[in-house]
């Protein structure tokens, strides 16, 4: 089976770090995303890990552990409009590029 | 960028009618397009796979038959709610896989979903 796990929820302060984990479980590994979510709206693309370590874009980093099935996304100095639901997906092999995702961490960040 | 339109934006609509979604990728071919829905507060839920040409894919406890999925062209895809009911209120999305990869590792591209809301 396929079991992705994710904090439901975290607060931070604006100018702040913050780590959003993820833990997954799949019979197969060919990916693992990270998107953003702002309320009513549909999810937009931010990180992508297919090997081991750590992707850098510009406030948001993404890090990987195959072997731990582990992944982290880390966003750096906080801004208000940063508050959204982070989803975590993973991505199977052959399996069409289907997507299986996260509850998702609703992140709010405060003044 | 690769851009996924849905109509309609929202639909209000009396228990038992149906209702029918579409999903454009609008500047490239999509040979395969997913659809999620999404419950207040909670992730998307994959509900079914859909490839041009053939039949829809369904995930475990998806009624095919209350979903009904049509992928006639590789710019569209359709999911239609037969026989609709309050339950079935949601936030539907869609997404698309570009049939040539030119976003690279970014596979899917999401609609702005389509928000239902059943009487």
């Amino acid at each position: 089976g396929q079991n992705i796990d994710q904090p439901t929820e975290m607060t931070a302060t604006e100018g702040a770090i913050v780590q959003i984990n993820c833990t997954y479980q799949t019979s197969g590994f060919n990916g693992l995303f990270w998107y953003q979510q702002h309320a009513g709206e549909a999810p937009t693309f931010l990180s992508y890990n297919v090997l081991d370590g750590l992707e850098e874009k510009g406030r948001f980093s993404s890090f990987l552990s195959r072997s731990k099935g582990y992944s982290y996304l880390l966003l750096k100095e906080l801004q208000m409009k940063d508050s959204a639901s982070y989803l975590c997906a993973v991505r199977g092999y052959n399996q069409g590029g289907k997507l299986i995702f996260g509850q998702g961490t609703e992140l709010s960040v405060k003044p | 960028g690769a851009v996924v339109s849905q109509h309609p934006s929202w639909v209000i609509c009396k228990s038992g009618t149906s209702v029918k979604i579409e999903c454009r990728s609008l500047d490239f071919q999509a040979t395969t397009m997913f659809w999620y829905r999404q419950f207040p507060k909670q992730s998307l839920m994959l509900m079914a796979t859909s490839n041009e040409g053939s039949k829809a894919t369904y995930e475990q406890g998806v009624e095919k038959d209350k979903f009904l999925i049509n992928h006639a062209s590789l710019t569209l895809s359709t999911l239609t709610v037969t026989s609709a009911h309050p339950e079935d209120s949601s936030f539907y999305i869609c997404s698309a896989r570009d049939r040539e990869e030119r976003g690279g590792i970014e596979t899917q591209y999401f609609g702005p979903g389509t928000r239902l809301l059943v009487l």
